[in-house]
C-alpha cells in the first residue's frame, strides 16, 4: 500500500487566493513526521513545513500552514495569498519512527501535485 | 546556512564514460542521501550514508558507486551507464540527533543525460 497519497495531479489557483493541496498517509507507527517540499522547474527540492505526529497544533510557516487531521490521516498543505512564484510541483512526504537511528530519516514521497498560479 | 551544493549542474556522458557527481554540505549534518528523480515523478532513494558509512543501498546497480570521503562530501561515481539512467540526481543531508524535525535539505541536483 502507498504510504503517501496525493490525489491531485494538478491544481490551478488565481493569484492572491488560497489553495489547499491534499495529502493522506498510511502508517501503523505512533511516532512519525510529515513534510511538504516544493520543487520548481529548476529542480531543487525546497523544504516548506513539518508536522510531528505528537504536535497538537497545526504547523505554520509564513504563508504555509499544515492542516493536520490525525484521525483521518491527512496532512493537507494550505497556501494563503498565492503568488506567481508558488507555481511548482509540491510533494508530501513522511518519515516513520522517532528513532532516527532505525529509520535513518528515510522519506516516503507522494506522487506530487503540480500547482499553477495564474494572474 | 542551509545550503547543499552539487556539481556539475548538467552532465552529458556516453555509455562507456566514467564520471562523478559531487555533493557538499557544511551544516554539520551526519546523514547524507542520493536520490534519482525521473521527470514528473517523486525522488527515489538510492543510498544513505550515516556518519560516513554506507547504511542503505536500495538495490542500486553497481554502475553507480557512492563514496563519502568525509562528513561534508558525498560523491557518486558513474560507469557504463544506460540511457534509462538519464535523470535528475539529487543529494540531500539531514541532522542526526537532537530535537529538530530532521528535515532533509536538498541540493539543486545534477541533470544527467546518457547518450
Amino acid at each position: 500500500a502507498q504510504k503517501i497519497t496525493q490525489t491531485q495531479p494538478g491544481m490551478f489557483v488565481q493569484e492572491k487566493e488560497a489553495v489547499t493541496l491534499d495529502c493522506t498517509y498510511d502508517t501503523s507507527d505512533q511516532s512519525y513526521g510529515l513534510f511538504w517540499y516544493k520543487q520548481p522547474s529548476s529542480g531543487e527540492m525546497i523544504f516548506l513545513i513539518y508536522q510531528g505526529s505528537y504536535d497538537e497544533q497545526n504547523a505554520t510557516e509564513g504563508r504555509y500552514s499544515l492542516n493536520f487531521q490525525k484521525a483521518r490521516k491527512s496532512a493537507n498543505l494550505v497556501i494563503s495569498a498565492s503568488q506567481l512564484g508558488d507555481s511548482a510541483m509540491y510533494f508530501c512526504a513522511m518519515r516513520e519512527g522517532h528513532d532516527r537511528g532505525s529509520t535513518l530519516g528515510r522519506l516516503y514521497f507522494g506522487r506530487g501535485t503540480q500547482l499553477t498560479v495564474w494572474p | 546556512d542551509t545550503e547543499v551544493t552539487q556539481t556539475p549542474k548538467h552532465l552529458v556522458m556516453g555509455m562507456t564514460n566514467k564520471k562523478s557527481l559531487k555533493c557538499e554540505q557544511h551544516m554539520g549534518h551526519r546523514a547524507m542521501y542520493w536520490y534519482k528523480q525521473k521527470a514528473k515523478k517523486p525522488p527515489e532513494l538510492m543510498f544513505v550514508y550515516s556518519y560516513e558509512k554506507l547504511s542503505i543501498n536500495e538495490s542500486v546497480p553497481s554502475r553507480f558507486s557512492p563514496e563519502c570521503p568525509n562528513s561534508s562530501l558525498l560523491n557518486l561515481h558513474l560507469h557504463a551507464l544506460q540511457p534509462e539512467d538519464s535523470a535528475l540526481y539529487l543529494c540531500a543531508s539531514s541532522q542526526y540527533g537532537g530535537t529538530s524535525p530532521y528535515e532533509q535539505y536538498f541540493g539543486p541536483g545534477t541533470r544527467l543525460t546518457v547518450t
